[in-house]
C-alpha cells in the first residue's frame, strides 16, 4: 500500500483564488512529521510547510497552510491568493518516527501539477 | 540559508562508463541522501548517510554506491552506467536530530545514459 496517495494529477486554478492540494497518508506510528514541497519547471525541490503529528494546530506560512486532519490521515495543502509563481508540482512527503536511521527517511507522492491560470 | 549544490545540472554518459555525482551542503548538516526522480513515480530514496563514512541503503540502492569522507561531501556512483539509469537525481541534506528535520534540496542532475 502507498504510504502517500496524492489523488490529484493535475490541477488548475484561476489567479488570486485559493486552491487545495490533496493528500492522504497511511503510517501506524503514533509520531510522524507531514512535508510539502514545491518544485518548479527548474527542478529544485523548495520546502514550503511543516505539521507534526502531534501539532494541535494547523501549521501556516504566508500563503501555504496545512489543513491537517488526523483522524482522516489527510494533510491537504491550501494556497491561498494564488500568483502565476506557484505554476509547479507540488509533493507530500511523510516522515515516520522510526527508531534509528530508519526516522530520517521521506517517503514522498507522486506529485500534483498546479497551473495557475491568469 | 543552506545551500546545498551538485556539480552539474545536465550530464551525458554513455552505458558501461563509471559516473559521479557529487554533493556538497554548507551547513554542516548530519545527514545527507541521494534520491532520483521519474515521471509517474515520484521522488524514490537511493542511499543516505547519517555521519561520514556511514551509509545506508534506501528504496532502490541497486547498480548505485556512495562515498561521504568528508561531512560536507556526499558523492553517488554508478560503477556502470546503464541506459535505465537515466533520470533526475536529487541531492538533500537535513540538520539531524530530533524535531522537524527538513531535508534541504540541490537544483538536481539531468542525467542521461546513451
Amino acid at each position: 500500500a502507498q504510504k502517500i496517495t496524492q489523488t490529484q494529477p493535475g490541477m488548475f486554478v484561476q489567479e488570486k483564488e485559493a486552491v487545495t492540494l490533496d493528500c492522504t497518508y497511511d503510517t501506524s506510528d503514533p509520531s510522524y512529521g507531514l512535508f510539502w514541497y514545491k518544485q518548479p519547471s527548474s527542478g529544485e525541490m523548495i520546502f514550503l510547510i511543516y505539521q507534526g503529528s502531534y501539532d494541535q494546530q494547523n501549521a501556516t506560512e504566508g500563503r501555504y497552510s496545512l489543513n491537517f486532519q488526523k483522524a482522516r490521515k489527510s494533510a491537504n495543502l491550501v494556497i491561498s491568493a494564488s500568483q502565476l509563481g506557484d505554476s509547479a508540482m507540488y509533493f507530500c512527503a511523510m516522515r515516520e518516527g522510526r527508531s534509528g536511521a530508519g526516522s530520517y527517511q521521506l517517503t514522498f507522492g507522486k506529485g500534483t501539477k498546479l497551473s495557475v491560470i491568469p | 540559508d543552506v545551500k546545498v549544490t551538485q556539480s552539474s545540472r545536465y550530464l551525458v554518459k554513455r552505458t558501461g562508463e563509471k559516473v559521479f555525482l557529487e554533493c556538497v551542503q554548507d551547513m554542516d548538516h548530519e545527514n545527507m541522501f541521494w534520491y532520483r526522480q521519474d515521471p509517474g513515480l515520484g521522488l524514490r530514496l537511493i542511499y543516505f548517510s547519517y555521519d561520514v563514512k556511514m551509509k545506508e541503503k534506501g528504496d532502490i540502492p541497486e547498480g548505485y554506491s556512495v562515498s561521504r569522507e568528508k561531512k560536507e561531501r556526499f558523492s553517488l556512483i554508478l560503477e556502470s552506467a546503464s541506459t535505465n539509469q537515466t533520470s533526475m537525481y536529487l541531492c538533500a541534506s537535513s540538520l539531524g536530530g530530533v524535531g522537524t528535520d527538513t531535508q534541504y534540496f540541490g537544483p538536481g542532475t539531468r542525467l542521461t545514459v546513451l
